[in-house]
């Protein structure tokens, strides 16, 4: 099973607003509320930052937002800082038999 | 405080085999799915596969199943992943991540460090 399509990168100037898509099939993302999107810093572990599609875990600043249309869904982070410069991973079930996909992954550069 | 501490980082030869684990501390270990994710050099994740460490139950992605074993000791609170027969291409970081809730739902609320598997002759 492909990964779910995300742009390689996007960027942003501090203050301003981004948005990461993220494009599946009907099988997962436009399927199922069950997308999450990770962040992920150089040389360290994956963070859950949105699950079920809009939901925020605990301690996650309200600047990350989720939803989703369609077989799209999209991660957008507010008033952008330069902590915020990272890899963001979104993931979905899939009723294939892998349960879980992951998208390849964008480079959000905060200029 | 909940954690998951991952074995150091291995260097192994083609065609050796490894163990490496995945301690769970700071919640009830038997009543939370374990995912382990392979993350190859400069690339994305990859779902390898979960267990239930209440009974070992266990689902794996289609890609790895065969290549790798998915286990868990409830009586010591930890998880691994093993290779009988390692491949130069299964260098990687391997990440454990406790699921928040059911399998269908890809929620990782809580990961490990990571552990660094280099496979070279």
């Amino acid at each position: 099973q492909s990964a779910l399509t995300q742009p390689a990168s996007v960027s942003g100037s501090p203050g301003q607003s981004i948005t990461i898509s993220c494009t599946g099939t009907s099988s997962d993302v436009g399927g199922y509320n069950f997308v999450s999107w990770y962040q992920q810093h150089p040389g360290k572990a994956p963070k859950l930052m949105i699950y079920d599609v809009s939901n925020r875990p605990s301690g996650v600043s309200n600047r990350f937002s989720g939803s989703k249309s369609g077989n799209t869904a999209s991660l957008t982070i507010s008033g952008l800082q330069a902590e915020d410069e990272a890899d963001y991973y979104c993931s979905s079930f899939t009723s294939s038999s892998t349960y879980v996909i992951f998208g390849g992954g964008t480079k959000l550069t905060v200029l | 405080e909940v954690q998951l501490v991952q074995s150091g980082a291995e260097v192994k030869k083609p065609g050796e085999s490894l163990k490496i684990s995945c301690k769970g501390s700071g919640y009830s270990f038997t009543t939370y799915w374990i995912a382990w994710v392979r993350q190859m050099p400069g690339k994305g994740l990859e779902w390898m596969g979960i267990i239930y460490p209440g009974d070992s139950d266990s689902r794996y992605n289609p890609s790895f199943q065969g290549q790798v074993s998915i286990s868990a000791d409830k009586s010591i609170n930890t998880a691994y992943l093993q290779w009988s027969s390692l491949k130069a291409s299964d260098t990687a970081v391997y990440y454990c991540s406790r699921l928040r809730s059911i399998p269908t739902r890809p929620d990782y609320d809580y990961w490990g460090q990571g552990t660094l598997v280099t496979v070279s002759s």
